[in-house]
């Protein structure tokens, strides 16, 4: 079974660009997360998709934003780019039961993306 | 306050027994878990706790956990050189799909030999 797949892996930006980062989540798995890690930071949840319906969404401005498609991918994109937004990107996939309830408590991380913002 | 608080750094002896402090915010937190971060790699899920368990084994990791004072560790065996890595709890705040993770700071590991 393929884990969570992570594309692209290492992205460099200027400022003032935007920036489409892609998840393609576990197979059969409904719901993917989003978190930044910075050094300073450290991990910080951005947001939560499950059936193509944001669920829950962290404490980041506008600018970050995402989707989920049908077949579960996901896509986060980050709109005017600052230096600060250098970090690296995980998704992790998790599995939840039919009703939306927690079937599987154990979420699956991709490699993440590593995105510099220069 | 909000933050999951660990110590930032532990070293130990190649054999010795490692063990990682968490402290947690929120006592009706469901699940616990402990991630291992490998350079340059995304995290990995070494075990989680219930809330309701004391404690939890699994191969050379023990996980206790002290709901009282939302405390948390990982206790490793026999560290070996490949336990190298910065090591994450995370507290699941919320129920069902409204849940989200919130991580710790993170405790680098470092064995030596």
């Amino acid at each position: 079974k393929a884990g969570v797949t992570q594309t692209p892996r290492y992205l460099i930006k200027t400022r003032g660009q935007q920036v489409t980062l892609s998840c393609s989540p576990i197979s059969g798995h409904r719901s993917v997360s989003w978190y930044q890690q910075t050094p300073g930071q450290g991990l910080q949840f951005l947001f939560e998709y499950f059936s193509e319906t944001q669920r829950n969404k962290g404490n980041f401005p506008g600018r970050f934003s995402g989707r989920q498609f049908s077949n579960s991918r996901s896509e986060m994109n980050v709109s005017t780019l600052e230096l600060g937004d250098s970090a690296l990107y995980l998704c992790a996939s998790s599995l939840w039961g039919p009703g939306g309830e927690l079937f599987d408590t154990e979420a699956f991380f991709g490699q993440g993306t590593r995105l510099t913002v220069v | 306050g909000e933050d999951v608080e660990q110590s930032l750094f532990l070293s130990v002896r190649e054999g010795d027994s490692s063990v990682i402090n968490c402290t947690y915010t929120d006592s009706s937190s469901t699940y616990l878990y402990w991630y291992k971060q490998e350079p340059g790699a995304g995290l990995q899920l070494l075990t989680y706790i219930f809330s309701n368990m004391d404690m939890k084994q699994d191969q050379r990791l023990t996980v206790l956990l002290n709901k009282k004072d939302k405390h948390l560790s990982l206790r490793i065996a026999d560290t070996q050189t490949g336990d190298s890595a910065i090591y994450f709890c995370a507290e699941k705040k919320g129920a069902g799909t409204a849940s989200k993770l919130t991580f710790g700071t993170g405790t680098r590991l470092q064995v030596t030999l």
